[in-house]
């Protein structure tokens, strides 16, 4: 059965730095998504993107965030600079159908560290 | 996004049958019913989602109440590897799911 794969499955950067976690999502799909979760807390929604732009993005997707489908098979995540309060899992997903008419397919996530 | 009330945490014994509720009192004629969980370690996985009727897949099945102001999650024969976060969630005719906090399901072997 076909899998969203996300890399590097840990990422530790220092505080101030650029990071960018990849995300190849399932091949049909068309809609895709940013997903994070501190430890111990519930998963909280970044972003959505469609048609090669953000359908919708949540209040911790501020400026230091972008996302960036590069080629028909990456969906990239930029953290511009890295804060502490950014150390959580980051899960990518994608669906093929739009209003959630179709399952979400997650990724096991990268774990970012923030030192 | 419509709010949803379940368990914090639930056991059941291995190979019994689970029944996991959820209350959603809110909720709208256009909301959709959207089960998932989330393994140790992974990222969430899709369960199953129903409207009105009841739903079976090979995972599970998914009981809506008449009035569509709760429903149940229902493991037929719960195994270790069913011990995971399961989370409810309504999802009328927005793009994204919203995950609440979910009910915590430990298996006893």
């Amino acid at each position: 059965e076909p899998e969203v794969t996300q890399t590097p499955s840990h990422q530790v950067t220092q505080m101030g730095q650029e990071v960018i976690l990849r995300c190849v999502p399932i091949s049909n799909h068309l809609y895709f998504y940013w997903y994070r979760q501190i430890l111990g807390q519930k998963v909280e929604f970044l972003v959505s993107f469609y048609n090669n732009e953000i359908s919708e993005k949540s209040e911790i997707f501020d400026d230091q965030f972008s996302v960036e489908r590069p080629d028909g098979s990456n969906f990239t995540l930029k953290i511009r600079s890295t804060k502490l309060e950014d150390s959580a899992m980051y899960f990518c997903a994608s669906t093929r159908l739009g209003r959630l008419q179709s399952p979400l397919h997650f990724g096991n996530g990268t774990r970012l560290t923030v030192t | 996004d419509a709010k949803t009330t379940q368990p914090n945490s639930m056991e059941s014994n291995e190979e019994e049958p689970v029944h996991l509720p959820c209350n959603h009192s809110t909720i709208s004629g256009t909301d959709y019913i959207h089960w998932y969980r989330q393994l140790p370690s992974q990222g969430p996985e899709y369960v199953i989602h129903g409207l009105t009727s009841n739903v079976n897949n090979r995972m599970a099945s998914l009981a809506i109440a008449e009035d569509r102001k709760s429903s149940t999650l229902i493991l037929h024969r719960a195994t270790l590897r069913d011990a995971a976060v399961y989370y409810c969630i309504l999802g009328g005719g927005a793009n994204n799911l919203f995950f609440g906090t979910g009910t915590r399901l430990t298996v006893i072997p």
